[in-house]
């Protein structure tokens, strides 16, 4: 079946430094990616998305990569503070139908 | 505050109980979701409605009725649940376009417990 996969469970990172986050996904009918950012306690958040007709889009630190020969999508946060700790999860859409990823927990080190 | 609610936000049945959760939506979307997520997995979708008629259903056990009575609140209707029913339960809505798409946002989920 469909999936979305993270390549990392955890990601530790020291404040001010560049964060990376990758995700893959399997369908190649998939047409809308959204990152998502979940704190304990709290829902998803939206951060960011991107369309298949893109292969970049920038946020403010952040940026989203798609790379659709490979089916690889990517999130990167620019100097990294506390406040970006969080659970962090992409997501794959065709339609009304989403499929997200088990997600990456994103430390950071002050 | 993202503009989607939930209640309550904790909840505590037994097996036999009857229960519903609640969701609203303050932010004039057309779409809204119900998510199940269980601890170290994805987020499953389980039900979709595009203007209050049901457009995916994810072979969710009949223990689980949604309701939505119109385009600002879903329900979600609880009953004879198993104890691995247990999990955060997730509300969304999105601005939903020709195609279904369109980002989704979430409301803080009601965490469930069955005993």
């Amino acid at each position: 079946g469909e999936s979305v996969g993270l390549h990392l469970p955890t990601l530790s990172v020291q404040e001010g430094d560049n964060s990376i986050i990758n995700c893959a996904y399997s369908n190649s009918a998939s047409d809308y990616f959204i990152w998502y950012k979940q704190e304990s306690g709290k829902g998803p958040q939206f951060i960011i998305d991107i369309r298949s007709n893109m292969d970049k889009r920038q946020g403010q630190r952040v940026t989203v990569l798609l790379n659709k020969t490979v089916k690889h999508l990517s999130l990167q946060i620019a100097a990294t503070q506390p406040g970006d700790s969080a659970v962090y999860f992409c997501a794959a859409t065709r339609g009304f139908k989403t499929i997200f990823g088990a997600g990456t927990r994103l430390f950071v080190k002050a | 505050e993202t503009g989607v609610t939930q209640t309550p936000r904790h909840l505590v049945m037994g097996m036999t109980n009857k229960k519903s959760l609640k969701c609203e939506q303050h932010l004039g979307h057309n779409a809204m979701y119900w998510y199940k997520q269980s601890a170290k997995k994805p987020l499953e979708l389980m039900f979709v409605y595009s203007l209050e008629e049901r457009v995916e259903n994810n072979s969710v056990p009949s223990r689980f009725s949604p309701e939505c009575p119109n385009s600002s609140h879903l329900f979600l209707h609880l009953h004879t649940l198993q104890p691995e029913d247990s999990a955060l339960y997730l509300c969304a809505s999105s601005q939903a376009g020709g195609r279904g798409d369109g980002a989704q946002y979430f409301g803080p989920g009601t965490r469930l417990l069955v005993l």
